[in-house]
């Protein structure tokens, strides 16, 4: 399958609210409420923020949120801080056992 | 504490084999499917395979099918990437990642990820 498509670069300045978008299909963001939102920086593992297209993990800040509006899940970031600046990738269950990623976007908090 | 640590990456030749290994810890590992995901240089992150907790069911991206096999031994708490008829195109960091739901043939996104393993591929 293809990789969902996101934006390869965002950016913002500290305290904004910046919002990136995962687009797929009806084959996997459109039918299936199980998109999650992963935090990476270089060298290290990435990081879950958001899974089954709304919900956070404990530990992690209520600055970040998601949503779905048919095959485009969404991930926003408030009150944006510099250790906010991260690659952010999504993942979306595809059917048949299988995932499928976005190319990633950059986040640059100016 | 869930702790995945990716091991066995290096230099191999074009057509050469390499065998990853992920030791697992802090959750009940036969509980979870279990994943393997790939970053090559510059890129996004790409799937490549997942296997189920206990029957051992397992799935593959279309472009690693055939060459590469998942295993684990839920005994070591280890998962494994058997990579064969390795291409310049497969190197990349590779990442252990836990399924994000229990019940072995659950395969939701992920919720924990190792650090990765570094794989060359390269003459």
């Amino acid at each position: 399958q293809s990789a969902l498509t996101q934006p390869a670069s965002v950016s913002g300045s500290p305290g904004q609210s910046i919002t990136i978008s995962c687009t797929g299909t009806s084959s996997d963001v459109g039918t299936y409420n199980l998109v999650s939102w992963y935090q990476h920086h270089p060298g290290k593992a990435p990081k879950v923020m958001i899974y089954e297209v709304t919900k956070r993990p404990s530990g992690v800040s209520n600055r970040f949120s998601g949503s779905k509006s048919g095959n485009t899940a969404s991930l926003t970031i408030s009150g944006l801080q510099v250790e906010d600046e991260a690659d952010y990738y999504c993942c979306s269950y595809a059917g048949s056992s299988t995932l499928v990623f976005g190319g990633g976007t950059k986040l640059t908090v100016l | 504490e869930v702790q995945l640590l990716e091991s066995g990456g290096g230099l191999v030749q074009p057509g050469g084999s390499l065998r990853l290994s992920c030791a697992a810890s802090g959750f009940t590992f036969s509980s979870y499917a279990m994943n393997w995901v790939r970053q090559a240089p510059g890129k996004g992150l790409e799937w490549v395979s997942v296997i189920s907790g206990s029957d051992g069911s397992t799935y593959y991206a279309g472009s690693v099918k055939g060459r590469f096999t998942i295993s684990r031994d839920n005994s070591k708490t280890t998962l494994y990437l058997q990579l064969n008829s390795l291409r310049a195109e497969d190197t990349a960091v590779y990442y252990c990642a836990k399924a994000g739901c229990s019940g072995g043939n659950c395969y939701r996104p992920p919720d924990y990820w190792g650090q990765g393993t570094l794989v060359t591929v390269s003459s």
